[in-house]
């Protein structure tokens, strides 16, 4: 079935240092690619999503490219904010289908 | 905003106890969705529901069963409560259609099973 993967944590960084968190999937059709984030005591809001490929999320200074050719979406942040310290998450839903696939997460730290 | 309540923030619960988790929605979305939210294990879809009375098992539906009585209100019920049921639990909503549809998360029910 449709799976992800993302990179383990947890990442420790200096503030406006560069993040990048890799994520790659198994699907077999043609998903659309999601980046969820859950600061510390809320539940998981959507931070961008990309539904083809070649497409661009972007938002809050976060940004993922859907790559089809290597089964990626790795989320990148080219200065980190101490706000940002959260649990990032990947996902995937077939097109067809409105359930999500969900990465393990990744815990993010940013030191002041 | 899309606001997706869920009743109890934390709850403690003895060994066999029938336990029940609410969750509501105000935005009239046809999806619901109960996932689980282990450490190292992402999150995990326990049971999902496209319609009122409509439920589909998740991927770990054992020991569970839900609820859809009214649109707005998806229930989550562990019949009888075990140790390994300790866990985050996040209810979403989501408009229908395809799965360009993103989810709405309440903050979560911490359950401790005792």
């Amino acid at each position: 079935g449709d799976s992800v993967t993302q990179m383990e944590g947890p990442v420790t960084l200096s503030e406006e240092a560069f993040l990048t968190i890799n994520c790659t999937y198994t699907a077999t059709g043609y998903p659309s690619l999601f980046w969820y984030v859950q600061y510390p005591g809320e539940g998981l809001q959507l931070l961008l999503k990309a539904t083809k490929a070649d497409d661009k999320g972007s938002n809050k200074g976060f940004e993922a490219t859907y790559r089809k050719e290597t089964t990626s979406f790795h989320l990148e942040k080219g200065s980190v904010q101490v706000s940002d310290s959260a649990v990032y998450f990947c996902a995937l839903s077939d097109r067809n289908d409105y359930k999500l696939s969900f990465g393990a997460g990744t815990t993010v730290t940013v030191r002041a | 905003d899309v606001k997706v309540t869920q009743s109890s923030r934390y709850l403690v619960k003895r060994t066999g106890e029938k336990v029940f988790l609410e969750c509501v929605q105000d935005m009239d979305h046809e999806n619901m969705f109960w996932y689980r939210q282990d450490p190292g294990l992402g999150l995990r879809l326990i049971y999902f529901s496209y319609d009122v009375k409509m439920k589909e098992k998740g991927d770990i539906p054992e020991g569970y069963s839900v609820s859809r009585e009214k649109k707005e209100r998806f229930s989550l019920i562990l019949e009888s409560a075990s140790t390994n049921q300790t866990s985050m639990y996040l209810c979403a909503s989501s408009e229908s259609g395809t799965g360009n549809s993103p989810l709405h998360f309440g903050n979560g029910t911490r359950l401790t099973v005792t």
